[in-house]
């Protein structure tokens, strides 16, 4: 079993859905979590990180973590063509000496496309 | 410019030859990370480093070596490359700790394998 598992889509919603990705993991010292966003050709760039159970927002953005539940959310409003891209979600785990947070564990993705 | 380069940006070698795939930063960035993109897979880390001389294997180190003499350079080594290394190599930068800090990614690498 993966230790963290996303629906890889594809996603197709029509501008100004709302979209809502999400991300199951299994390991519960995972610290910080995070969602990229991966454009075709390019690097991820950071969209958001939490690190506490509950919700943040940022613009068009919020990201929601249920410790409890192992789960996180990203959800996109008034969704635009240029959210069409890859979203990642990743968390931030100890290594194995337990000594530092610097492993960091990817899901698999999720395609978005959002058409005019 | 602020930047994480990586070089080179596309490659194509045969199985056994050594490789290296060098990661450069100028933002006088602590940590610094390889990661491997393969399809369905997303990102896997191979490699990071918190610090000079101090480096820590991520989920898929097997096959690939790294050093870190100098703060802004982290190469990635391939001693024996093989088939099921062919992919898209990303390196990455963060101020500190990747916890609350952004991550800077290089263009990629990507690295084939016959």
């Amino acid at each position: 079993q993966k230790e963290v598992e996303q629906d890889p889509g594809p996603l197709s919603v029509p501008e100004g859905a709302i979209v809502s990705l999400n991300c199951t993991y299994s390991n519960s010292a995972f610290q910080y979590f995070m969602w990229y966003r991966q454009y075709s050709r390019k690097g991820p760039e950071l969209l958001m990180y939490t690190y506490s159970s509950g919700n943040k927002e940022d613009g068009r953005f919020t990201a929601q973590v249920d410790k409890s539940s192992k789960y996180i959310s990203l959800f996109i409003r008034d969704s635009q063509p240029s959210d069409s891209a890859t979203y990642l979600c990743a968390m931030v785990g100890r290594n194995a000496g337990g000594t530092s947070y610097g492993k960091l564990t990817f899901g698999q993705g999720t395609i978005l496309t959002v058409h005019p | 410019e602020a930047q994480v380069t990586q070089n080179p940006r596309y490659l194509i070698t045969v199985t056994g030859k050594k490789l290296t795939v060098t990661c450069s930063q100028n933002m006088n960035h602590e940590y610094m990370s390889w990661y491997r993109q393969d399809p369905g897979l997303g990102l896997r880390q191979i490699y990071y480093s918190m610090n000079v001389e101090v480096t820590d294997k991520g989920d898929v180190p097997e096959g690939y070596k790294v050093s870190r003499k100098e703060k802004r350079n982290f190469p990635l080594i391939l001693e024996s490359p093989s088939p099921n290394q062919t992919s898209l190599y990303f390196c990455a930068s963060s101020p500190l700790g990747i916890g609350a800090n952004e991550q800077f990614f290089g263009p990629g690498t990507r690295l084939t394998v016959l």
